[in-house]
C-alpha cells in the first residue's frame, strides 16, 4: 500500500547535484512527505521532510510541486558517502498516530 | 550513547524457536515502531506503541508479541520462528515537533535474523 513512487536507481557524478524524483499523486492535504536514505543495511536515517513549502537543511533542499503530487530531493554536491537508497516516504494519519509509508526507494549511485 | 539500540544484531535460529529482539531510546520519545526489511529491502511497519500502549498492529502474526515495558523500551518477542521471519528488523522511536511541523522517526541499526 506504498503511497509514493520513485525510479529504482540513478547514477551522480561526483560533486554535481543529484536530483531524486517521486510521485505521491493519492497524497491528502496534511500528510507530509518524508525523506530518509539507507546506507547498506544500515538503520534508515532522516533527510528533510516538509508538507507544501520548500524546504532546505544542511543534508538537502525539498521541492514540492504546488499540487502536491510530487517532490524532488535534492542533493547539492554529492559525494560518494552519499550512495544509499533513497526513500520517499508519505506519512499519514492512523489510529490516533503516524504510520509511515515507505515506497521502494531509489538506488544512487554517485560516481568518482 | 547511542539514541535507539537493538540487540541482538544478528540472530541466527532454527525453524520453531522463539527468540526475542529488545530495543531501547534514550531520546525520551513517546512513540516506539517496529519495522519489517525483506530480501527486497521494503520497509513495512509492524507495530507502534505510544507510551506503553500498543496503537498500531499492522496484521502481523500473533505469533509476533510486542511488549513495551516503560516507554523508553519496546521489545519484540516471536515464537515458532518460519522460514519466513527471516528479515532485518529495525527499531525506530519518534519526535513530535512543535508549531505542528510534523515529527521525526529515528531508526536502530536493525537486528538481522535469519531462521534455518
Amino acid at each position: 500500500d506504498a503511497k509514493t513512487t520513485q525510479p529504482p536507481s540513478m547514477d551522480c557524478a561526483e560533486g554535481r547535484a543529484a536530483n531524486l524524483p517521486c510521485n505521491h499523486s493519492t497524497i491528502s492535504g496534511n500528510e507530509y512527505v518524508y525523506w530518509y536514505r539507507q546506507i547498506h543495511s544500515q538503520g534508515p536515517q532522516y533527510i528533510i521532510h516538509g508538507l507544501k513549502n520548500n524546504e532546505t537543511n544542511e543534508m538537502a533542499s525539498l521541492i514540492i510541486t504546488e499540487d502536491r503530487k510530487s517532490s524532488t530531493l535534492i542533493l547539492p554536491h554529492a559525494t560518494l558517502r552519499d550512495t544509499a537508497v533513497y526513500y520517499c516516504i508519505v506519512r499519514v494519519r492512523a489510529s490516533g498516530t503516524y504510520k509511515y509509508i515507505f515506497g521502494t526507494g531509489t538506488r544512487l549511485k554517485v560516481l568518482a | 550513547d547511542t539514541a535507539v539500540s537493538q540487540t541482538p544484531k544478528y540472530l541466527v535460529t532454527q525453524m520453531g524457536n522463539d527468540k526475542s529482539i529488545k530495543c531501547e531510546q534514550n531520546l525520551g520519545h513517546d512513540t516506539m515502531y517496529w519495522y519489517k526489511q525483506d530480501s527486497k529491502k521494503f520497509l513495512k511497519i509492524m507495530f507502534s506503541y505510544n507510551n506503553k500502549e500498543l496503537i498500531i498492529n499492522e496484521t502481523v502474526p500473533n505469533r509476533f508479541s510486542p511488549k513495551s515495558p516503560d516507554k523508553a523500551h519496546l521489545n519484540l518477542h516471536i515464537n515458532s520462528l518460519e522460514l519466513g521471519d527471516s528479515a532485518v528488523y529495525f527499531c525506530a522511536s519518534s519526535l513530535r515537533l512543535s508549531g505542528g511541523k510534523g515529527e521525526k522517526l529515528f531508526f536502530g541499526s536493525g537486528t538481522q535474523l535469519s531462521v534455518l
